[in-house]
């Protein structure tokens, strides 16, 4: 299977403190994405990496990419009560199994 | 306008009914892509369409039918369904299915349910 693992299948925090999600992928890929997915909804596109990038920001969103070990990671600093969701990385359109994220507020 | 639109957003439908899903999209995107959601699991993708031409068919059973009947629309028909066909049926475009991945915009689904 080309699916990805994401690591932990489940995460609890407390608002304000960080949330970090591993990716790892089989196959060899051009670019990764992360989505989020808020419970029975779409999913919501939020940041793409190439692979020829080994880090990349948006706001409170950090990705990083390891080519050599297949891996992406997805930190998400000073969460808030709205971050939970479940989180989703994809390559080639293969989803990964993804991150449960619970932020208790 | 970057909105994908699905309807119906639920559908209750028995194992002999005929029904169909809708997708559109008015980005200008050429691929769209049917996806299949069990609860707390990835999507998994169905098919693909690009440029209105069927290139990804996963193995889907035959009583799942899709059509491209122009750039912005996709339909998935659905015929002699089973209870385990219950799902969140997702679609989504992208500029294109080039070997690089492009950001696919999803809709919001319909919930499916067959009885």
């Amino acid at each position: 299977s080309q699916q990805g693992e994401e690591d932990p299948q489940a995460l609890s925090i407390q608002e304000g403190e960080n949330a970090t999600m591993n990716c790892s992928y089989k196959t060899s890929i051009n670019n990764l994405q992360w989505y989020r997915q808020n419970s029975g909804r779409g999913l919501v596109h939020l940041i793409l990496i190439r692979s020829n990038e080994r880090e990349k920001h948006s706001g409170r969103l950090r990705v990083t990419l390891d080519t050599s070990k297949k891996s992406s990671s997805l930190l998400i600093t000073t969460s808030r009560a709205a971050d939970t969701a479940s989180y989703f990385c994809a390559t080639i359109v293969i989803f990964g199994q993804g991150t449960e994220l619970s932020v208790k507020p | 306008d970057t909105e994908v639109t699905q309807t119906p957003k639920h559908l209750v439908m028995g194992m002999t009914n005929k029904k169909s899903l809708k997708c559109e999209q008015h980005m200008g995107h050429r691929a769209m892509y049917w996806y299949k959601q069990k609860a707390k699991k990835p999507p998994e993708l169905m098919f693909v369409y690009s440029y209105e031409k069927l290139s990804i068919n996963e193995s889907v059973p035959s009583r799942f039918s899709p059509e491209c009947p122009n750039s912005s629309l996709l339909n998935l028909h659905l015929h002699a369904l089973q209870p385990e066909d219950s799902a969140l049926y997702l679609c989504a475009s992208s500029q294109t299915t080039s070997g690089q991945v492009d950001t696919q915009y999803f809709g919001p689904g319909t919930r499916l349910t067959v009885l």
